[in-house]
């Protein structure tokens, strides 16, 4: 039972380039997120899948596209890097509202020059 | 926009003592939880406290919440240097996309 699972851990990119994001999580999870975390800063939420087949936007979604998969796995693209989107993303999962509690995976590092 | 807001920002005590962040919001909630960040790690959840509960216990853990006040604290008694990490107040203001929004952290430093 690995939880939530995030590649790559590492990543830098060129202004420009695009790349995939990618999670996924064994817990048989309904919702799925993905926040970015800057310094000093809590976690901003980027985009959300409240359930398999539904993504919505979140508090900063500019600049991303997300592709919920299937129940397991919701990846987060960056079409067109930006040196703002360097960050931290974490992303996370959740059963129900029941519940409410967040499992985080260990977070991609990105650097955008 | 953020909904919680931790303070102190940091946290500086000696091992053994006793650490107290505080976490004000500005909507109604239907919980609020509280987690952990080791440095470079990802966020680990702690406790959950509901709109209709003052106070919970886990452990060393003790969260209190104020609704009239908008305002929750979390206590750790008996620090320990491995609880030296960020903590993060998050809140669930219900609705059916389980959506969290999360303060800006309290930086804890626990002292051998």
């Amino acid at each position: 039972n690995a939880g939530v699972t995030q590649t790559p851990k590492f990543q830098v990119l060129k202004t420009g380039q695009s790349m995939t994001l990618q999670c996924a999580q064994d817990m048989n999870h309904n919702s799925m997120y993905w926040y970015r975390q800057d310094p000093g800063m809590g976690l901003r939420l980027i985009y959300y899948s409240a359930s398999e087949g539904t993504t919505d936007k979140g508090e900063v979604p500019n600049g991303y596209n997300v592709s919920r998969l299937n129940k397991r796995e919701f990846s987060l693209r960056l079409e067109s890097a930006a040196p703002s989107q360097t960050s931290v993303y974490f992303c996370a999962s959740s059963e129900a509202a029941a519940l409410g509690e967040q499992y985080f995976g260990p977070g991609t590092r990105l650097t955008v020059t | 926009s953020q909904q919680g807001e931790e303070d102190p920002q940091a946290l500086s005590i000696q091992e053994g003592e006793n650490a107290t962040m505080n976490c004000s919001y500005k909507t109604s909630i239907n919980n609020l939880q509280w987690y952990r960040q080791n440095s470079g790690r990802g966020l680990v959840h702690l406790i959950l406290i509901r709109s209709n509960e003052r106070e919970k216990h886990s452990g060393r853990l003790r969260v209190t919440l104020d609704t009239s006040k908008k305002s929750s604290s979390l206590l750790i008694t008996a620090s320990r240097a491995a609880d030296t990490a960020s903590y993060f107040c998050a809140t669930d203001s219900g609705g059916s996309n389980y959506k969290l929004t999360f303060g800006k952290g309290t930086l804890l430093t626990v002292n051998p």
